[in-house]
């Protein structure tokens, strides 16, 4: 039982690059969701998504894309790098019409851009 | 906008000791709250989930209370070991399942 499955572990970028962070999840959940942790901080919210082709913002979504195909799969992308989008990316799932509900974590993307 | 405070920001304990940690929010309206546990380098783990009609949970060692109406959660951990050092994220749960998350505690538990 794979749960939520995040790709690559470990990505550097340049400045400009664009890239998809990509997150998988086989627990038929619908809800699913992006974070980004920075040192000393807690994880902020970037893009949040509570169904299949249903995708809204977060807290800090400038600078970066999200779209929702499939129930299984919540792809991140960043458009053009920046250095600012340094950080720890984390993707979450959770269930639906539940309200008290558990959300389960991948194990991160820890991406620098230079 | 809802704000989770966690305090203290960083705690070193020996062995041994009882401790709590404590988690504060200013929205009331939340569907749940869960304490997480981070090593450095590492993903969250989730040890304690504290349904708003509840007001506490165990797991082992660990209790979570949560009063919803004052804002706080509080994670007690008894006979603190070394290998309970780590990060400590408390999160609470909000419309659309999306999760507002403290800063954390950095817990040192020294042998």
């Amino acid at each position: 039982n794979a749960g939520v499955t995040q790709t690559p572990k470990f990505q550097v970028l340049k400045t400009g690059q664009s890239m998809t962070l990509q997150c998988a999840q086989d627990m038929n959940h619908e809800y699913m969701s992006w974070y980004r942790q920075d040192p000393g901080m807690g994880l902020r919210l970037i893009h949040y998504s509570v169904g299949a082709g249903i995708t809204d913002q977060g807290e800090v979504p400038n600078g970066y894309n999200v779209s929702r195909s499939t129930t299984e799969d919540f792809p991140l992308r960043l458009l053009s790098a920046a250095p600012s989008q340094t950080s720890v990316y984390f993707c979450a799932s959770s269930e639906r019409g539940i309200p008290n509900t558990e959300a389960f974590f991948g194990q991160g993307t820890r991406l620098t851009v230079v | 906008k809802q704000e989770v405070t966690q305090i203290p920001a960083a705690l070193s304990v020996p062995e041994g000791e009882n401790l709590v940690l404590n988690c504060s929010f200013t929205d009331s309206a939340i569907y749940n709250l869960q304490w997480f546990r981070q090593d450095p380098g590492k993903g969250l783990t989730s040890l304690l989930l504290i349904q708003s009609s509840q007001r506490e949970q165990t797991s082992g060692r660990l209790n979570a209370s949560l009063d919803k109406s004052s804002g706080r959660s509080t994670l007690y951990i008894a006979a603190s070991q070394p290998g309970d050092s780590a990060t400590y994220l408390c999160a609470v749960m909000e419309y659309g399942n999306k999760l507002v998350f403290g800063a954390g505690t950095i817990l040192r538990v020294k042998s």
